[in-house]
């Protein structure tokens, strides 16, 4: 089945420092990756996407490439800063399932100054 | 373009009691699935529904039910609430062949 595995937080940085959030996926077709954030009180936001194998997404500094022979979308950010201090999720949409998305448990991420 | 919209924003019912919650999609989407998210967890989906008819559904039970209408909004209807119940729920549109889904804010539910 498919299911998105993320590394546990919370995770707490301070002011540019580098950042990386591991999601490992297990899907039965090829599937779309996305990570999306949530802010304190909000919905989710989509922050990247990658749709196939090698597809780099990049956004506001963050970026994950889709490895397909490690099952990995990893996201990374060289310098945090005290507004990215959210909650992160990596999620995953598999043709053979239609539209459903598979999340991860999220990752919290706390920038101190 | 007017994003995703939720209503109401929060909401208090007790145990037993019954609940619809509202979804306005973005423009141009005809695409509409529901999440719940428990606290501390990740979304979890309910279902989906494509030009108002019910296109896929997760492991919730049939008291879980839900409607989309010719304009594409939705709602999602919860019979004989339980305690486990209380969650955030989210609604997301997409356009159906494209794959990226944009999430409202949210109607948080508790249940007493």
């Amino acid at each position: 089945g498919n299911s998105v595995t993320q590394m546990e937080g919370p995770v707490t940085l301070s002011e540019e420092a580098f950042l990386t959030i591991n999601c490992t996926y297990t899907a039965t077709g090829y599937p779309s990756l996305f990570w999306y954030v949530q802010y304190p009180g909000e919905g989710l936001q989509l922050l990247l996407k990658a749709t196939k194998a090698d597809d780099k997404g990049s956004n506001k500094g963050f970026e994950a490439t889709y490895r397909k022979e490690t099952t990995s979308f990893h996201l990374e950010k060289g310098s945090v800063q005290v507004s990215d201090s959210a909650v992160y999720f990596c999620a995953l949409s598999d043709k053979p399932t239609g539209n459903q998305f598979y999340f991860g448990t999220g990752t919290s991420l706390t920038v101190i100054p | 373009e007017t994003g995703v919209t939720q209503s109401p924003t929060h909401l208090i019912k007790t145990r037993g009691q019954q609940v619809t919650l509202r979804c306005s999609s973005q423009s141009g989407h005809n695409t509409v699935s529901w999440y719940q998210q428990a606290l501390g967890q990740g979304p979890q989906f309910i279902f989906q529904y494509y030009r108002e008819e019910e296109n896929g559904r997760g492991n919730f039970p049939p008291r879980f039910s839900g409607l989309q209408f010719p304009n594409y909004s939705s709602e999602l209807n919860v019979n004989a609430l339980e305690l486990d119940d209380s969650a955030l729920y989210l609604c997301a549109s997409s356009v159906a062949a494209e794959k990226t889904q944009y999430f409202g804010p949210g109607t948080r539910l508790l249940v007493l």
